[in-house]
């Protein structure tokens, strides 16, 4: 059982569109990061969100942490090529743990 | 400012070998973490070490496999008498000495496990 679904799987759309990927749980996390990882590479941290209802912004990217802290979305704006890549999120459980609990991810590719 | 370094990127071995698996982390990080990343599957953790002390080996499995973080030199994880299910990119991360909250994980670009 995977204990964080996120979706889609794989997107693929047009340079210029703007998308929204989900992360979703039956858990409460006490704090959730997005990563993106390019293949052949580890993943590189984007952000942490920590309270619920949080929205932070970096650029063209809009990530919220669920006001129930169970769930997220990464919004993208304008989508580009250096976009592409695999986004990963990834929670932790309990407040003072370190373990983070990664989804599967969504691929995705935009193309020119 | 070196990041994570991992060595090898890729490493070949044959069932029954053993492989071994090195992490350097950033400099002035002394917590290290193993995840591994299974085709189609999302990372798992697996052990966190600091200096000469495993923290947390709850995510390993009990045999086989064991890690290490000595007082000089990188963390290594080994895998003894490798099968062909070991095959999968381990990652390893590290951390500033002060754990917290929105405590920031580097990660190294992975070893590449083949078991043939």
């Amino acid at each position: 059982t995977q204990l964080l679904e996120q979706s889609p799987q794989f997107l693929s759309i047009q340079e210029g569109e703007n998308l929204t990927v989900y992360c979703n749980s039956s858990s409460v996390f006490s704090s959730l990061q997005w990563y993106r990882q390019e293949p052949g590479e580890g993943p590189v941290l984007l952000v942490t969100v920590v309270t619920g209802g949080e929205v932070k912004k970096l650029k063209r990217l809009t990530f919220q942490f669920g006001d129930a802290r169970k769930d997220s979305s990464l919004h993208i704006t304008a989508a580009q090529p250096g976009d592409t890549g695999l986004y990963l999120c990834a929670g932790v459980l309990g407040a003072g743990s370190y373990q983070l609990t990664f989804g599967k991810g969504t691929k995705l590719s935009v193309i020119p | 400012n070196a990041g994570v370094m991992q060595n090898p990127r890729h490493l070949v071995r044959r069932r029954g070998q053993e492989a071994r698996l090195r992490c350097s982390p950033m400099k002035g990080h002394s917590h290290v973490y193993w995840y591994r990343q299974l085709p189609e599957e999302g990372l798992k953790f697996m052990v966190y070490l600091q200096k000469e002390n495993i923290i947390d080996e709850s995510g390993m499995p009990k045999e086989r496999f064991s890690a290490e973080f000595p007082k000089e030199g990188p963390s290594i994880l080994r895998i003894q008498q490798v099968v062909r299910g070991d095959s999968a990119a381990y990652f390893c991360a590290s951390s500033p000495p002060v754990r917290g909250q929105n405590e920031k994980l580097f990660f190294g670009s992975g070893t590449q496990l083949s078991v043939l």
